[in-house]
This record gives structure tokens, C-alpha cells and sequence, in this order.
């Protein structure tokens, strides 16, 4: 079936502009969380959806950031007044969340560059 | 502060051989385990989950687990260069605690 799908894939912006990034879970997945890769580093957790549950948006760096879901589809995630220290691949992963286990799928990320 | 921590190599070895990673972490209540490969410029790939103390296999791909020493590693055998990228290994907090740590990855570099 479908993987987890992003967009854009590439995303260049202005400092101080807005960018909104968009994921598409894979259906039946009930669990999607954003990533976020700056160059050479690991992964950096944002938040985390399950279901209709309130979202853990523990790991967001700043109040600039923000994420939605609706239900069990898409996510997007939105950054505000956008500074160089955001620039990084945003990656978004879906989960079954079964008791059979909790693996991520990892989408093809979005590249968002802030000049 | 829960971490988990990996050589970050690189490890380097001969087409044909077994790679060997490692990787340790800190919080005794994790209880889900999981191999990434990231390919340069790519997003990272599930290629191992494992869940119980012992082996785990798939292919050429061997995970093993060992909880009392926090520890757990991925043998790849009979490598081959397309199995040249980097590592990554991710732990959940156990129980209810969903979010995965990783590591900051192996990177491995198979010679032809």
C-alpha cells in the first residue's frame, strides 16, 4: 500500500515568513509524529498524535511551532516568523499503534531551507 | 534524560563480511527496539524491530537484545556495498511512553 507521503519535498523561505508542511499517514495508522533532521545531527522529536487524543507537543523548540491533525488523516505542521536555525528536513512517521507493536514509517521528509 | 548511544563510526568493512552495531541506552523501562537505515539525503527505513531478550533474524539482518545490560546490536551478514549508510537505533520509553529516542547513528561503509 501507500507509505506515509509529504509535501513539499523542498521548501526555501524568506526569515520572519511563514511555512506551513503537510503529511499523509498511512491509512489505518492511528499514531503520526514529526521529526525534525537538522544537517548531520539525529532525529529531534516535535509531537505526537494518537487518535483523538490531546497531541504531546513536548518536544516543540519554540511557540513559533505548532501542528495539527483532524481525526486520523493528514498533519500539517506550521512555523511561524521563521528563523535559520529552522532550517532542517522535517520528517512525519505513522504507526499502527497494535499491541503487536509500535514500529514508525517514515515519510520522504520535507526540506525546508530559511535564508 | 533518556539517551541512547551509538558509535558513530565509521565502521568500514569488505564486501562479504558481517557488520556489527551496537548500541546501549539508559532508561531500564524501554521495552521496544528498533533498527533505521538512512541512506545519505533519504529518510530513515524500519529494517528491525525487536520487542524480547535473545535473537531476532530476517534475511541477512540479526537483532539482538539484551535488557539487563541495556544493550542491543544489529549483525548484518554477508554485507554487501548497498548496505553502506548509517545507522540508527531508536527506543521507546516503554509502557505508554510512545515517543522513540535515537541514537545519532553508525555510519557503515562497505568496501566491494
Amino acid at each position: 500500500g501507500a507509505g506515509v507521503s509529504q509535501s513539499p519535498s523542498n521548501k526555501v523561505t524568506e526569515k520572519g515568513k511563514d511555512v506551513e508542511l503537510r503529511c499523509d499517514p498511512i491509512s489505518g495508522h492511528t499514531a503520526l509524529y514529526w521529526y525534525r533532521q537538522r544537517l548531520g545531527q539525529g532525529l529531534e522529536f516535535l509531537i505526537y498524535f494518537q487518535g483523538n487524543s490531546a497531541p504531546d507537543k513536548s518536544g516543540l523548540p519554540s511557540d513559533r511551532f505548532s501542528a495539527e491533525r483532524t481525526g486520523e488523516s493528514v498533519s500539517t505542521l506550521t512555523i511561524q516568523r521563521t528563523q535559520q536555525e529552522d532550517s532542517a528536513v522535517y520528517l512525519c512517521a505513522s504507526s499502527p499503534r497494535t499491541a503487536g507493536g509500535d514500529e514508525q514509517y517514515f515519510g520522504p521528509g520535507t526540506r525546508l531551507t530559511v535564508t | 534524560q533518556k539517551e541512547v548511544e551509538q558509535n558513530s563510526g565509521p565502521l568500514s568493512v569488505p564486501e562479504g563480511a558481517i557488520a556489527s552495531l551496537n548500541c546501549t541506552y539508559s532508561d531500564r523501562g524501554s521495552q521496544s527496539f528498533f533498527w533505521y537505515r538512512q541512506y545519505s539525503g533519504k529518510s530513515p527505513e524500519l529494517i528491525m524491530s525487536i520487542y524480547s531478550n535473545g535473537d531476532k533474524e530476517d534475511g541477512r539482518f540479526t537483532a539482538q537484545l539484551n535488557k539487563a545490560s541495556q544493550y542491543v546490536s544489529l549483525l548484518i551478514r554477508d554485507s554487501q556495498p548497498s548496505d553502506s549508510a548509517t545507522y540508527l537505533c531508536a527506543v521507546n520509553g516503554g509502557g505508554s511512553n510512545y515517543k522513540l529516542t535515537f541514537g545519532k547513528g553508525t555510519l557503515l561503509t562497505v568496501n566491494p
